[in-house]
């Protein structure tokens, strides 16, 4: 069963305009880690951010910022004022008890922004 | 500060032959993962090592094996190569800390079997 969902396939956006990313995962475990990583045409998995199960705040670095709701099992990610170098595609994914040993990926949010 | 670094980048292959893909952790770091990305795929999680033993085994198929060294070092050995087999395959690290359970990934192998 896919444990993370990424919905949007591929989002393509004009430079400038916000987007969000939605991610929604599934686990009955208490103690979970969440995490986003870009990938950009080079094909490197670049670390974005991480937020374990019991750290609800949500943050805003920069242009990018996070929305953590345990109620919805989401775990969304905003890019304010996108530009063209944002042009990735996006994962999402979870690392699970009570190993903490592999990661869940989503299938991935291609993001196009346009000039 | 150093990163995870794989070698070779890219790899070119004939089916039914053998390739093998190297993966140096970052300093200190005692734990390996391997994963393989298909061509629009996301990256799937095929083993794992910690201090040298297994830790953990994902989809990785019969004809994959992998080993961790005394250095951390780890090597991917893949043999009978499938045209299936081409991705990009990534190595990451970790350390046992309970604080991050971050993985840091490496530039990744791109494989083409042909």
């Amino acid at each position: 069963a896919q444990k993370v969902t990424q919905a949007q396939t591929e989002i393509s956006v004009v430079e400038k305009e916000d987007v969000t990313l939605d991610c929604v995962y599934e686990t009955r475990d208490t103690t979970y880690y969440l995490f986003w990583y870009k990938q950009p045409p080079s094909g490197e998995l670049v670390f974005l951010i991480r937020r374990n199960s019991f750290d609800e705040q949500n943050e805003i670095s920069g242009r990018y910022s996070w929305n953590f709701q345990k109620s919805t099992s989401s775990f969304n990610f905003t890019i304010t004022a996108s530009q063209v170098v944002d042009s990735a595609v996006y994962f999402c994914a979870l690392l699970r008890s009570p190993n903490f040993n592999k990661f869940y990926f989503g299938s991935g949010t291609k993001l196009n922004v346009k000039p | 500060a150093a990163g995870v670094i794989q070698s070779p980048r890219h790899l070119i292959k004939e089916k039914r032959e053998t390739a093998t893909l190297k993966c140096y952790p970052i300093p200190r770091h005692d734990t390996v993962y391997w994963y393989q990305q298909g061509p629009g795929q996301d990256p799937q999680f095929l083993i794992s090592f910690y201090e040298k033993m297994q830790s953990d085994k994902g989809s990785i198929p019969d004809r994959f094996s992998a080993q961790q060294f005394s250095d951390y070092h780890s090597e991917l050995n893949m043999s009978s190569l499938e045209l299936g087999d081409s991705a990009l395959y990534f190595c990451a690290s970790s350390a046992v800390d309970l604080a991050s359970y971050e993985q840091y990934f490496g530039p990744g192998t791109r494989l083409t079997v042909t």
